[in-house]
């Protein structure tokens, strides 16, 4: 099976920094990666999704962005992070009719 | 409408009762189904995954799948107080979305001794 690491497990950053989250896969060669978010009380949103190096397709319209450098990297990025932008993000990494989630990062914007 | 709709509970019961949660959809295409659990401060994780319609059954759990109404339940017998964490029930369209997943918004449940 496959292994998502992703990092910081929690992170508090100021509204207008800057972010940037990493995904690293484990276990498996040309993954479809996603970036999922979940706020408090509702399940998760798909934000992002790549089927390979350089192809990201954003799902919803927002303040962040995706970037996929190496095969099984994917990295979530903000220029200028708002109060909105608070949740839990997920990394997943699609296996066969299974999705494979990292243990999440808990933002919070302050 | 969402897509997938799922009451948030939560929902408290002794250890031992069985459990029954369930979540409804509204696109008829929908092919694959799952149900996940996570646990606080944690990742989601498979629990089970059924396509189109009919009961899967692994251990102490069992998918159900109406595609006439729409309906997908899990039903956890002998319930644990390990058993505690949100579950969250998925739909996977198929197809050219394969891989993108639309959640319900997930189930409290608590298990007490």
């Amino acid at each position: 099976s496959q292994t998502i690491h992703q990092w910081p497990a929690t992170l508090v950053q100021p509204v207008g920094s800057p972010l940037s989250l990493e995904c690293t896969v484990e276990g498996t060669s040309n993954p479809n990666l996603y970036w999922y978010r979940q706020a408090a009380g509702r399940g998760l949103q798909l934000l992002f999704y790549s089927v390979g190096i350089g192809q990201i397709s954003s799902e919803v319209p927002q303040n962040l962005s995706a970037s996929r450098p190496q095969d099984r990297q994917f990295i979530l990025s903000s220029k200028k992070l708002l109060l909105s932008d608070s949740g839990f993000y997920l990394c997943a990494s699609q296996g066969n009719l299974e999705a494979f989630f990292g243990q999440g990062t808990r933002l919070t914007v302050v | 409408q969402k897509e997938v709709e799922q009451d948030p509970g939560p929902l408290s019961v002794p250890e031992g009762a069985i459990v029954s949660l369930n979540c409804t959809y509204s696109n008829s295409a929908f092919q694959y189904f799952m149900w996940y659990r996570q646990y606080s401060r944690k990742g989601p994780e498979l629990l089970m995954y059924t396509y189109s319609s009919g009961n899967k059954e692994d251990g102490r759990f069992t998918a159900q799948v109406d595609k006439s109404s729409k309906y997908i339940s899990l039903f956890i017998r002998d319930s644990q107080p390990s058993d505690s964490a949100t579950y969250l029930c998925a739909r996977d369209a198929g197809g050219t979305s394969y891989g993108k997943l639309t959640f319900g918004q997930g189930t409290i449940l608590t298990v007490h001794p």
